[in-house]
């Protein structure tokens, strides 16, 4: 069965290096999004992307914040300078229509020491 | 702003009890709403996804059931096993966006 794949499984990094967490979503699928899950709380939506561009941000979603799709197959969410708080399970998800169900992998889990 | 919020927070059941799970929704405008398992520390599994224009889904031993206008959802579990034991999410997604607004789940726990 087709998913989604996050790589890697845990980004342990520095506060204020950059990181970029990489999702090969499902093939087919037009919408692409991000989500985050800090230790605890609930799931909680980032940003989503269509057509090439982003269709809907959090507030959580600033400017240090990036997403990007270079090739046909990977969609990659960029934090420009990390936080303590940024420290969280980070979910691709994809879907191929808004009526659709989402696809979620299986996560990112990002230390920021 | 939609809110979404899951009773019971925890819920430790023996095996083969039926047993509901719930989640209510501030904002009767879904597109549709989504039943979600977590197991611990790995990513979300999709379970059902309840359209707004239906009044439940149904796969396998799970049933979910919509109600707009009284603004929730329930998933029924039949004959629980100890493989049912993990987080169920429900997330509701906005007339208006694509975005899923999460509850904060039911952690249940099976017994063997």
């Amino acid at each position: 069965e087709p998913e989604v794949t996050q790589t890697p499984s845990h980004q342990v990094t520095q506060m204020g290096q950059e990181v970029i967490l990489r999702c090969v979503p499902i093939s087919n699928h037009l919408y692409f999004y991000w989500y985050r899950q800090i230790l605890g709380q609930k799931v909680e939506f980032l940003v989503s992307f269509y057509n090439n561009e982003i269709s809907e941000k959090s507030e959580i979603f600033d400017d240090q914040f990036s997403v990007e799709r270079p090739d046909g197959s990977n969609f990659t969410l960029k934090i420009r300078s990390t936080k303590l708080e940024d420290s969280a399970m980070y979910f691709c998800a994809s879907r191929f229509s808004l009526a659709g169900s989402k696809y979620f992998g299986a996560g990112t889990r990002l230390s920021v020491l | 702003k939609q809110e979404v919020t899951q009773i019971p927070a925890a819920l430790s059941v023996p095996e083969g009890e039926n047993l509901v799970l719930n989640c209510s929704f501030t904002d009767s405008a879904i597109y549709n709403l989504q039943w979600f398992r977590q197991d611990p520390g790995k990513g979300l599994t999709s379970l059902l996804l309840i359209q707004s224009s239906q009044r439940e889904q149904t796969s396998g031993r799970l049933n979910a059931s919509l109600d707009k206008s009284s603004g929730r959802s329930t998933l029924y579990i039949a004959a629980s096993q100890p493989g049912d034991s993990a987080t169920y999410l429900c997330a509701a997604q906005e007339t208006s966006g694509s975005r899923l607004t999460f509850g904060e789940g039911t952690q249940l726990t099976v017994n063997p």
